[in-house]
């Protein structure tokens, strides 16, 4: 129950396409979604969050979209550019501590 | 407006040695997490901790692991006994509230 799970493991879109990373989540106690970008080397750095009472929310190029009945949520990446190109980690709020559970990852590659 | 440091980046540890990482938190957070990232997995949750006080470590190795946030000073995640099997990087956050900043990491090898 305290699972997040996130495909797809790996993506490779062109530049201008628009990657889109899903996530699913079965305990309905989380409250706060958040994506981060992590490239090689680097800690992980937050893009977007998002509330289960909100349906999309927009950031730039990233918008997440929601789905609380569904118990999934997504990014996609608008416009997307080589510098994009790095490991996108979804994670959902683990209740009263606050600690983050966190998906398994997906290595995006945007090609020129 | 210094983000969240740790240190060292980087630590070469034989087996059956100590590891100290540091963790030093933004300006005006009193809330500490650690993760541990192996190879091409996703980060998972150690110890969470605020100042003087271990709140959740509910995923901290019950042998080995310890943590710490003193009153003053960063913040320590100590190793004893160190097996190749603990070789990975360590994260530590910081939040005031529900959003957490992360450090660079520290990557501990383990020869």
């Amino acid at each position: 129950q305290q699972q997040v799970k996130q495909s797809p493991q790996s993506l490779i879109v062109q530049k201008g396409g628009i990657p889109i990373i899903n996530c699913a989540y079965e305990n309905t106690a989380f409250d706060y979604f958040p994506w981060y970008q992590q490239f090689p080397g680097k800690g992980p750095a937050l893009l977007i969050a998002i509330r289960p009472d909100v349906s999309e929310k927009k950031e730039g190029r990233f918008t997440i979209s929601f789905n609380k009945s569904a118990k999934q949520f997504s990014l996609h990446i608008m416009d997307s550019q080589p510098g994009d190109s790095a490991t996108y980690f979804c994670a959902a709020n683990g209740g009263a501590t606050n600690k983050l559970i966190f998906g398994t990852g997906t290595l995006l590659a945007v090609q020129p | 407006n210094a983000g969240v440091m740790q240190n060292p980046r980087h630590l070469v540890r034989r087996r059956g040695q100590e590891a100290r990482l540091r963790c030093s938190p933004m300006k005006g957070h009193s809330h500490v997490y650690w993760y541990r990232q192996l190879p091409e997995e996703g980060l998972k949750f150690m110890v969470y901790l605020q100042k003087e006080n271990i709140i959740d470590e509910s995923g901290m190795p019950k042998e080995r692991f310890s943590a710490e946030f003193p009153k003053e000073g960063p913040s320590i995640l100590r190793i004893q006994q160190v097996v190749r099997g603990d070789s990975a990087a360590y994260f530590c956050a910081s939040s005031q509230q529900e959003t957490q900043y992360f450090g660079p990491g520290t990557r501990l090898l383990v020869l």
